[in-house]
This record gives structure tokens, sequence and C-alpha cells, in this order.
């Protein structure tokens, strides 16, 4: 079974400044194709989760130019560049190449 | 635009099986993977299973003894099937397409007596 480790659990964040999350898999999610299946989620208080970036750092039509992933093999990242009040909530990475598995979520909070 | 959305029993008596359907709405069913994935209340997200409309099956390893996935593709309707329920099964289930980040609105299911 492959293992999403994020870090870190919570993450508590000043409106305007940056934020990070790391997320590390178990094994390499490099396809055959050369892409990288990995995704980052976030779930808002109350909702279904809405897929951020895929890929490793394609940002779904209509996401903030504000989030931005990276990583290859089995180290990823994604980052905020200016946190709002309306991105509050727990992240998820997830990756699909061996089955599916989910990171066990960061939670963002506003200071 | 694909739209998703979970129906089924909100109350399931333990050892019983738990039982949902998702309707797609909108757009292609394609030759895509359809997602069950659940959600305990305060906690993380758990892949169940997928399904692909060919009627190719993949499974949580963790639950594979007791879930089956199944499509019926005339109805645009994909089912979960959880055998010997208990309470640690209580949780938010989501039906989902993955890959383009659709998923459901979720239905509670609450295993008890």
């Amino acid at each position: 079974d492959v293992v999403m480790t994020q870090i870190p659990l919570s993450l508590s964040v000043t409106p305007g400044q940056p934020a990070s999350i790391s997320c590390k898999s178990s094994q390499s999610l490099l396809r055959s194709d050369g892409k990288t299946s990995l995704y980052w989620y976030l779930q808002k208080p109350g909702q279904s989760p809405q897929l951020l970036i895929y890929e490793v750092s394609s940002r779904l039509s209509g996401v903030p130019d504000r989030f931005s992933g990276s990583g290859s093999g089995t180290e990823f990242t994604l980052q905020i560049s200016r946190v709002e009040a309306e991105d509050v909530g727990v992240y998820y990475c997830m990756q699909g190449i061996h089955l599916v598995t989910f990171g066990g979520g960061t939670k963002v909070e506003i200071k | 635009q694909v739209q998703l959305q979970e129906s089924g029993p909100g109350l399931v008596k333990p050892s019983e099986t738990l039982s949902l359907t998702c309707t797609i709405a909108g757009g292609s069913i394609g030759k895509y993977y359809w997602s069950w994935i659940r959600q305990p209340a305060g906690k993380g997200l758990e892949w169940i299973g997928r399904i692909q409309t060919s009627g190719t099956t993949d499974y949580n390893p963790s639950l594979k003894s007791r879930v089956a996935v199944s499509v019926d593709t005339s109805k645009r309707q994909f089912s979960l099937k959880l055998t010997s329920v208990t309470a640690a099964d209580t949780a938010v289930y989501y039906c989902a397409f993955l890959g383009a980040g659709i998923w459901g609105q979720g239905s509670l299911v609450t295993v008890s007596s």
C-alpha cells in the first residue's frame, strides 16, 4: 500500500502570508506516460472536497493562481502565496497511480 | 458538466449490508473510473473502491473482503455494497469522479441498532 504523509497536521496563518504543505509518498508516483499522479484537494468546512491541483502542478480551471504545486517522485509541496480567509479548511494530497490513497490532511486556519 | 448524487438509507443495523447508489447527471459516463470514498466524522478521507464502466473494479485492500461496487450504465448509476457493517463504518460516503475532481455532496450513513 502507498502511504501518503502530510506535514504539518495543522497551520495557523496570518492573512496575506504564505503557507506551505508537504506531502511525501512511500512509492514513486511517476506514471509510464511521464506524468505524476499527485493531486491536491481542499475540503472547506461542511463541504465536499474540491480539486485544486492535478498532476503535481496543474491548477484546475477557476483555482486562484495563489495556489501552486511542485515536486517530483515521492516529495511534493502545495504552496499558497498569500493566504486569504476563504482558504481555510483541510488540505489533502492524493495519489492515483497505486489504487488511490489520501494523505492524512492539513488543517489550515486563519490567525 | 457531470454532477453526482448519492442516495440510500441513512441508518443501517450492525452486521447488515450498507447499500448506496450514485446517480450520474449530465456529461458522458464514458470509460471512466467512478469511485467511492468515505469520511468518519472529524477524520480524513478513505478511498473505498472504484469501477470502470467496463465493469473492472479495484478495492482498498483493507476493505476488499466486504466491498462490492457495481455499475448500471443504462441507468447512469453505480453502487456500493459494504457487508457486515459495524459502528466503525459510520461515515459520510461520497461518490466521485476523481480524475476530474467531481464529487457528490455526500451521504451520512450511521450504523446503529
